[in-house]
């Protein structure tokens, strides 16, 4: 089956610094890949959508310029936390979707901790 | 704004017995919905999903039912069993490939 993979797995950081998280979709090409956040006990809420070569489209409330995604080919996608501050600190999810399919192959979640 | 909603935040079932975990859900233009299941610290796992044109479907174990007058979800599990003990999650889908997610169930099995 389709294997969505994440990197790091967790991480911790201090306070204003920057943390990228990778997501690589590894036995598919993924046209289209989608960030999600997710704090304890919550749900996930969708932060932003990317398709390959193009910039990603962010949901209502989610800041951009704090969020960086990256989808420079068809199968890696990063998201790059910029100063980071502990109410950043969630698990970040992505998922992937091959062209024509309706699945969304979800990654295994990075749980990020800002200090 | 509009978003996808579930009646029970925990269920708690004896194993052997059957699951139903229920969703409610606002859009009417959504086309497509999906179950996950979620276990701790891990992404979400697809389950089975149903097309807005069709108002069952069986996997193996489980049945999701949509009922569009209602705009009502359930998933059934059947002999429901320890490995289910999950937080389950209704996603719908609408605008394309935007998939929103409900608010979860946390599902307990005893033993």
């Amino acid at each position: 089956g389709a294997v969505v993979s994440q990197h790091p797995s967790w991480v911790i950081c201090k306070s204003g610094t920057s943390v990228k998280i990778e997501c690589r979709s590894l036995d598919f090409q993924a046209t289209t890949m989608f960030w999600y956040r997710q704090f304890p006990k919550q749900s996930l809420m969708l932060m932003a959508t990317s398709n390959e070569g193009s910039k990603a489209t962010y949901e209502q409330g989610v800041e951009k310029d704090k969020f960086l995604i990256n989808h420079a080919s068809l199968t890696l996608s990063t998201l790059t936390v910029t100063s980071a501050h502990p109410e950043d600190s969630s698990f970040y999810i992505c998922s992937a979707r091959v062209a024509g399919e309706n699945t969304q192959y979800f990654g295994p979640g990075t749980r990020l901790t800002v200090l | 704004g509009e978003s996808v909603g579930l009646h029970l935040p925990t269920l708690s079932v004896q194993e052997g017995d059957n699951s139903i975990i229920n969703c409610a859900y606002s859009n009417s233009a959504s086309d497509y919905f999906i179950w996950y299941k979620q276990e701790s610290g891990k992404g979400p796992q697809f389950i089975i999903d149903i097309r807005s044109n069709m108002d069952k479907r069986q996997g193996q174990r489980v049945t999701v039912l949509l009922n569009k007058t209602v705009k009502h979800l359930s998933l059934q599990i059947a002999a429901t069993q320890p490995g289910d003990s999950a937080v389950y999650f209704c996603a719908e889908r609408f605008g394309g490939f935007k998939t929103i997610f409900g608010a979860g169930t946390r599902l307990f099995v005893k033993a």
